[in-house]
């Protein structure tokens, strides 16, 4: 069974542009909750989706939003790109709301 | 407000001997879920175990287990038999479920080095 996959990796992008992330849950799990983790702030939560949903959503500003397809594919965006959005980006995929969580590889973004 | 705190910014442990991990938590949900992951240095968080309010056994997996004290708010890792490769960040999380299902809330982590 595939595990969750994050594309890209790795992403090198300047302040003002915008960037768009992708995560592809493990097959059946429709719960798809993202975090932010700096050396600074530690893991910090975005928001959450479930059946295409926003359920839950972190202290970040507007820039940041995301979106769920009716595969459970989930992409978040982050527009105007700041210094400070450089992070690891995760992504977890769970079953339901509740239960374990699993996470994929992340995206690494820097922002220059 | 859920918290989780983890008191050890680092340790050091022989390999083949077994260390505790120690992780204590906050909240006033009385159904709740208690997590370990493991993030190499490459940065994938590796979910390790997981302990729900109300199971009366202590949770284990493999050379993971948790040691769940409730009353003391407390979710020790221990892992036993320690491997180089058991080197990384360990984090421990915890999501409230009666509180209209919070995401996971993470402690600032403890650094394991396992020394040869």
């Amino acid at each position: 069974k595939a595990g969750v996959t994050q594309t890209p990796r790795y992403l090198i992008k300047t302040r003002g542009q915008q960037v768009t992330l992708s995560c592809s849950p493990i097959s059946g799990h429709r719960s798809v909750s993202w975090y932010q983790q700096t050396p600074g702030q530690g893991l910090q939560f975005l928001f959450e989706y479930f059946s295409e949903t926003q359920r839950n959503k972190g202290n970040f500003p507007g820039r940041f939003s995301g979106r769920q397809f009716s595969n459970s594919r989930s992409e978040m965006n982050v527009s105007t790109l700041e210094l400070g959005d450089s992070a690891l980006y995760l992504c977890a995929s769970s079953l339901a709301r509740t239960g374990e969580a699993f996470f994929g590889q992340g995206t690494r973004l820097t922002v220059v | 407000a859920q918290k989780i705190t983890q008191t050890q910014p680092g340790m050091f442990v022989q390999e083949k001997e077994a260390v505790t991990l120690d992780c204590t938590y906050d909240t006033s949900d009385q159904s709740y879920g208690l997590f370990w992951y493991k993030q190499p240095s490459s940065g994938e968080m590796i979910f390790l175990i997981y302990q729900g309010s109300y199971d009366e056994q202590n949770a284990t997996e493999g050379r993971y287990s948790l040691n769940f004290q409730k009353a003391r708010k407390s979710a020790n890792l221990v892992i036993s038999a320690s491997q180089l490769g058991d080197s990384a960040m360990y984090f421990c999380a915890m999501r409230e479920v009666n509180s209209g299902n919070t995401p996971l809330v993470f402690g600032k982590g403890t650094r394991l080095s396992v020394i040869a």
